[in-house]
């Protein structure tokens, strides 16, 4: 069975920085990309960011460039996202999810989302 | 950038009711479309993938069509459990992203 865990998350303040963890089961993880998806309260979804199965390229939304960086560690089957310099529209759960297949930008496992509040 | 315009914003319908939720590109996606439910406190599910394709356990009652720049997700007879929030999202190689539109609840009329 496939299961995606998100931890990580939580209140932080402008500025500040959070690494949120995506460990994956279930499936052979260096075959699939896998992706975080977001979404603010209230909100729609945001696709974030995005890590092939070999982990040799990265993806990110323009809003997250420079800020965020994403990496996968393939012997913990555990994708990162680290997230420096923090504002306020960062505020969303956080969910990973794994692409249906390879680099598909389709998304049929996800995690069940992590909150990251930004606020002082 | 494509944006994706979803429409109506809500649907007030009944169970046995047909549902039609558009979604429009405001340029070519080619077929590359997919649908997403999603309920309250819960993470989206693939519906439908390269437009009209169902994702494996999709039941039948669901279908997508459509291909260039309008697409439509189907729901040929409203069971309860189908009340939610749909998206649709577009995929594209370069920039490589995911896009998703500003979602179509489906609500208990």
């Amino acid at each position: 069975e496939v299961q995606l865990l998100e931890s990580g998350g939580g209140l932080v303040q402008p500025g500040g920085s959070l690494r949120l963890s995506c460990a994956a089961s279930g499936f052979t993880f260096s075959n699939y990309a896998v992706n975080w998806v977001r979404q603010a309260p209230g909100k729609g979804l945001e696709w974030v960011s995005a890590i092939s199965g070999s982990g040799a390229s990265t993806y990110y939304v323009d809003s997250v460039k420079g800020r965020f960086s994403i990496s996968r560690d393939i012997s913990k089957n555990t994708v990162y996202l680290q997230m420096n310099s923090l504002r306020a529209e960062d505020t969303a759960v956080y969910y990973c999810a794994k692409d249906y297949y390879h680099l598909s930008y389709y998304f049929d496992y996800w995690g069940q989302g992590t909150l990251v509040t930004v606020s002082s | 950038e494509i944006v994706l315009t979803q429409s109506p914003a809500t649907l007030s319908l009944s169970p046995g009711e047909r549902a039609t939720l558009s979604c429009r590109a405001s340029q070519s996606v080619s077929s590359y479309l997919a649908w997403y439910q999603q309920k309250p406190g819960q993470a989206p599910r693939l519906l439908i993938y390269d437009a009209s394709n169902r994702a494996t356990g999709i039941p039948a009652r669901f279908s997508g069509s459509g291909s260039g720049t309008d697409f439509t997700l189907t729901i040929s007879s409203l069971e309860p459990e189908d009340f939610a929030v749909y998206y649709c999202q577009q995929r594209s190689n370069w920039p490589p992203r995911g896009t998703f539109g500003q979602g179509t609840k489906v609500e208990i009329k």
